[in-house]
C-alpha cells in the first residue's frame, strides 16, 4: 500500500542556518508532490509542490529535490528563521487523495 | 477573508454524545476533504466530495456522516461519540478534485470525556 515516511521525527537547527527535511515514499507511481507547513494551533499549509517529471523545483528560500531513483523528497529551507517553526509534512498524490507522511518538528535554537 | 473556515474551533462533549462540525470555502473550489489529525499529529484523509457527490471514503465508521449542501460546505456528523473520536479535524478543499494543492481550515478540536 501506499505510504509515506519521514527519516526524522524532529530537527533543531540554529537561526541562520539551513533546514533540510527528509521524506521517504513507497509508491513509485506518485505523480505530484507536495510540501505543508503546520504552526502550532493552525492547519497545514502549502510550502511548494514538484510533479514527477522534475527534480528540483526552487520558491523562496524554499527548494524541494526528487530523487525517485530511491523515492526520496527533500525539502531545503534557507537561512532558518524562528517563523519557520513549525511541523512540516510531506504529501504524495495517489488515487484522488494527498498521502501524508508523519511530519517532522523543526525547532529554531537562537 | 478566509478562504477555509470551519466551527466550532473547540468542541467538548461528552461519550455517547452526537455532534456536527461545519466547514466552508470561499474559494470556488470543486472538492472538499476531511482529514483527522490524532494526537501524533498523523495526518489521514476520511472523506474526500467533488461537486457534493462522495468520491473517497477511507474506512471511516458509520457513526460519521459527511453532508455536502452544495460545493461551499462540508459538513461532518458524528453519531455516539467514543474516546477514540477525540482528535484535531481539518477540513480543506481544492480544485479539479484531482487531490492538486489543498487549502485547510484552521481545524477543530474534539475531546471527548
Amino acid at each position: 500500500g501506499e505510504s509515506v515516511g519521514l527519516h526524522l521525527p524532529t530537527l533543531s537547527v540554529q537561526e541562520g542556518d539551513n533546514s533540510i527535511i527528509n521524506c521517504a515514499y513507497s509508491n513509485s507511481a506518485s505523480d505530484y508532490f507536495i510540501w505543508y507547513k503546520q504552526e502550532s494551533g493552525k492547519g497545514p499549509q502549502f510550502i511548494i509542490d514538484i510533479r514527477s517529471n522534475m527534480d528540483k523545483r526552487q520558491g523562496q528560500r524554499v527548494t524541494v529535490l526528487l530523487n525517485k531513483t530511491v523515492k526520496h523528497l527533500s525539502l531545503q529551507i534557507a537561512a532558518t528563521q524562528p517563523g519557520d517553526s513549525a511541523v512540516y509534512f510531506c504529501a504524495e498524490r495517489g488515487a484522488q487523495k494527498l498521502v501524508f507522511g508523519q511530519g517532522t518538528r523543526l525547532t529554531i535554537n537562537p | 477573508d478566509t478562504a477555509v473556515s470551519q466551527t466550532p474551533k473547540y468542541l467538548v462533549t461528552q461519550m455517547g454524545n452526537d455532534k456536527s462540525i461545519k466547514c466552508e470555502q470561499n474559494l470556488g473550489h470543486d472538492t472538499m476533504y476531511w482529514y483527522k489529525q490524532d494526537s501524533k499529529k498523523f495526518l489521514k484523509i476520511m472523506f474526500s466530495y467533488n461537486n457534493k457527490e462522495l468520491i473517497i471514503n477511507e474506512t471511516v465508521p458509520n457513526r460519521f456522516s459527511p453532508k455536502s449542501p452544495d460545493k461551499a460546505h462540508l459538513n461532518l456528523h458524528i453519531n455516539s461519540l467514543e474516546l477514540g473520536d477525540s482528535a484535531v479535524y481539518f477540513c480543506a478543499s481544492s480544485t479539479h478534485g484531482l487531490a492538486n494543492e489543498q487549502f485547510f481550515g484552521p481545524g477543530t478540536r474534539l475531546t471527548v470525556l
